[in-house]
């Protein structure tokens, strides 16, 4: 059962730009998590937030949460080309009972 | 350092075969996950586990078996039962419920042959 669905599903900007990426998901949630994944390699966790946040910032990353329209963005600043990689949203709904269910991802490509 | 390793990185299986892929962490996690994930796709649960000698199917569970006898150590067995192997299969841990986020492993490559 997917539970997010991540739009694009693959983004191509030049280094310096701004990157954004959507994840809508379906039932309520107690939080949503950002993962990044490099070609081949195992995903690394970025950063969550929990449902009673509407943003949060880490170094270059801003992601905002909307529960009403159950939907999270993450934006990257100034991109670089070793941001290249796929990004995934997961959430921890109330139902899951604290497994987490991941977004189909972007795939997120910055040239130099 | 505290970490989740996961063995081998690639494994090629025969048809009829069985497989087992090793999970094992530091990190004095409670919880651990299994993951596939298929050529530009999403995540999907196979197995989990939130305690010792514990453990729940997730959504594709059929044709993997799973074991949970010591809390540093997770192993999945593909079994001859699963029809279409070839994937990549992630192995994860958190401290309980996911608040804290999850550590993965660097996965491994499994390819019928």
């Amino acid at each position: 059962s997917q539970q997010g669905e991540e739009d694009p599903q693959a983004l191509s900007i030049q280094e310096g730009e701004n990157a954004t990426m959507n994840c809508s998901y379906k039932t309520s949630i107690n939080n949503l998590q950002w993962y990044r994944q490099n070609s081949g390699r195992g995903l690394v966790h970025l950063i969550l937030i929990r449902s009673n946040e509407r943003e949060k910032h880490s170094g270059r990353l801003r992601v905002t949460l909307d529960t009403s329209k159950k939907s999270s963005s993450l934006l990257i600043t100034a991109s670089r080309a070793a941001d290249t990689a796929s990004y995934f949203c997961a959430t921890d709904a109330y139902n899951q009972g604290g497994k987490l269910i991941f977004g189909q991802g972007t795939e997120l490509s910055v040239k130099p | 350092d505290g970490g989740i390793t996961q063995s081998p990185k690639y494994l090629f299986r025969k048809e009829g075969q069985n497989v087992t892929l090793s999970c094992e962490q530091n990190l004095n996690h409670d919880a651990m996950y299994w993951y596939r994930q298929d050529p530009g796709q999403g995540l999907r649960l196979i197995y989990y586990s939130q305690i010792v000698n514990d453990f729940q199917k997730g959504d594709i569970a059929e044709g993997y078996s799973v074991s949970r006898e010591k809390k540093e150590s997770f192993p999945l067995t593909v079994t001859s039962a699963q029809k279409n192997p070839t994937a990549f299969y992630l192995c994860a841990s958190s401290i309980g419920r996911s608040f804290y986020g999850y550590t993965f492993g660097s996965g491994t490559r499994l390819t019928v042959v």
